[in-house]
């Protein structure tokens, strides 16, 4: 089975200023992971993926996450947020023959 | 839009009615998946299903809840007899295929509220 740890449930910052998400897995067999994005009373838009291949991935709104094995972390940055980018933001991961497992999501507040 | 398409977006119950979730999927989508998110929660698989057919529904309550997925039409959530526990955002996915490595695309989301 997979779990899925986002250890910060809100994180408030500045506008321009940059924002890291963390997010950290559990699994014994290889996963594909992904970030989602939640604007309220929407439902969950993809930001960016990771199969294989580089480890830094770069998604949609400037976003980039960098896949660690080691660390078993996908951790999600923005060098410089928006006001716009207020949301709910999840972490999810999915083995072969599996289903997404999400984690409990990080509430992203921008402040002007 | 052509995006997954819920309705409705927001439903009231009294305990003890039925409520129904529709979902139709992105065009050309035969996959279909639904999830609950509770309040301060991350969304929890509930049931997979293609055209017909329910493939996975080992996150689904085994009482009160089903769900279909008909040749013609959307899916369907189905709740019988709700309890104030159901209250809950269902949202429905949908992908072209069951590859792991394919983004499931989702709905808005029905707000489910019980009186």
């Amino acid at each position: 089975a997979q779990s899925v740890t986002q250890l910060d449930s809100q994180v408030p910052v500045f506008e321009e200023a940059p924002v890291e998400l963390r997010c950290n897995y559990s699994s014994s067999v290889s996963v594909y992971l992904f970030w989602y994005v939640q604007y309220p009373n929407q439902g969950l838009q993809l930001l960016l993926k990771y199969l294989s291949g580089s480890t830094l991935v770069k998604g949609i709104n400037g976003f980039e996450a960098e896949f660690n094995k080691s660390q078993t972390s996908f951790h999600l940055r923005k060098p410089s947020v928006h006001i716009s980018d207020t949301a709910e933001y999840f972490c999810a991961v999915i083995a072969y023959g599996q289903n997404f497992v999400f984690g409990p999501g990080t509430r992203l507040s921008v402040l002007p | 839009n052509a995006g997954v398409m819920q309705n409705p977006r927001h439903l009231v119950r009294r305990r003890g009615q039925e409520a129904r979730l529709r979902c139709s999927p992105v065009k050309g989508h035969s996959h279909v998946y639904w999830y609950r998110q509770l309040p301060e929660e991350g969304l929890k698989f509930m049931v997979y299903l293609q055209k017909e057919n329910i493939i996975d529904e080992s996150g689904m309550p085994k009482e009160r809840f089903s769900a279909e997925f008909p040749k013609e039409g959307p899916s369907i959530l189905r709740i019988q007899q709700v309890v104030r526990g159901d209250s809950a955002a269902y949202f429905c996915a949908s992908s072209l295929t069951d590859r792991e490595d394919q983004p499931q695309h989702f709905g808005d989301g029905t707000r489910l509220s019980i009186l």
